[in-house]
């Protein structure tokens, strides 16, 4: 099992919609959790942090479920510019050291 | 937020040559650099964790001699790619944490490096 998995995608998503995805991760004792957003041919940048009680930054709200071990990402009134790759990144429990998800494409249609 | 500055951006160099990419955090120490390959279409694979005044960390089927890595102080490593093949063509992407735990990472620009 990979340490972070996410769903590949891509996702259509039509502008104006609703559009959420998970991450799962393996080790339980992770400490920290991101979402971060890659553009083709750009370098990562932090969306947002993920903490235990659930954050939310105008239309993006991400939430983390210790229990099942996975942290979600949930993106309302999806506009154009939304279209990116989306990265769960994992801070494992021992070293600095972080460790990302495959990424979840996303695509926004008019 | 942080900044981590990463140059050259984009290189075009012929088979066997040296690359060398430099990595830069402008407005923290950051006494542990990671550097990150990507290919089309994958997600980010570590490379190797460089810590500054000691030797990089390389993750397994990295090749150390290949891809030679110095921290030579608190705001700069850098990677070279000896002899470089095509198959070393990529995007190079390195990144930064600062000394609070937990905290999140900062990346470079990137370096889309063609062996030609």
């Amino acid at each position: 099992r990979k340490e972070v998995e996410q769903d590949p995608g891509p996702f259509n998503v039509p502008e104006g919609a609703t559009v959420a995805f998970n991450c799962t991760y393996s080790n339980s004792a992770s400490q920290s959790f991101f979402w971060y957003r890659q553009d083709c041919r750009k370098e990562p940048k932090l969306l947002m942090s993920v903490y235990s009680s659930g954050n939310e930054d105008g239309r993006f709200t991400a939430q983390l479920n210790r229990a099942s071990q996975y942290i979600s990402l949930l993106i309302r009134d999806s506009k154009l510019s939304d279209s990116a790759t989306y990265l769960c990144v994992v801070n494992p429990p021992a070293g600095n050291k972080l460790t990302f998800g495959g990424g979840t494409r996303v695509l926004v249609k008019p | 937020g942080a900044v981590v500055s990463q140059h050259p951006s984009r290189v075009i160099c012929k088979s066997g040559t040296s690359v060398k990419i430099e990595c830069r955090s402008l407005d923290f120490q950051a006494t542990t650099m990671f550097w990150y390959r990507q290919f089309p279409k994958q997600s980010l694979m570590l490379m190797a964790t460089s810590n500054e005044g000691s030797k990089a960390t390389y993750e397994q089927g990295v090749e150390k001699d290949k891809f030679l890595i110095n921290h030579a102080s608190l705001t700069l490593s850098t990677l070279t790619v000896t002899s470089a093949h095509p198959e070393d063509s990529s995007f190079y992407i390195c990144s930064a944490r600062g000394t609070t735990l937990n905290t999140e990472a900062f990346f470079g620009q990137g370096t889309r490096l063609t062996v030609v």
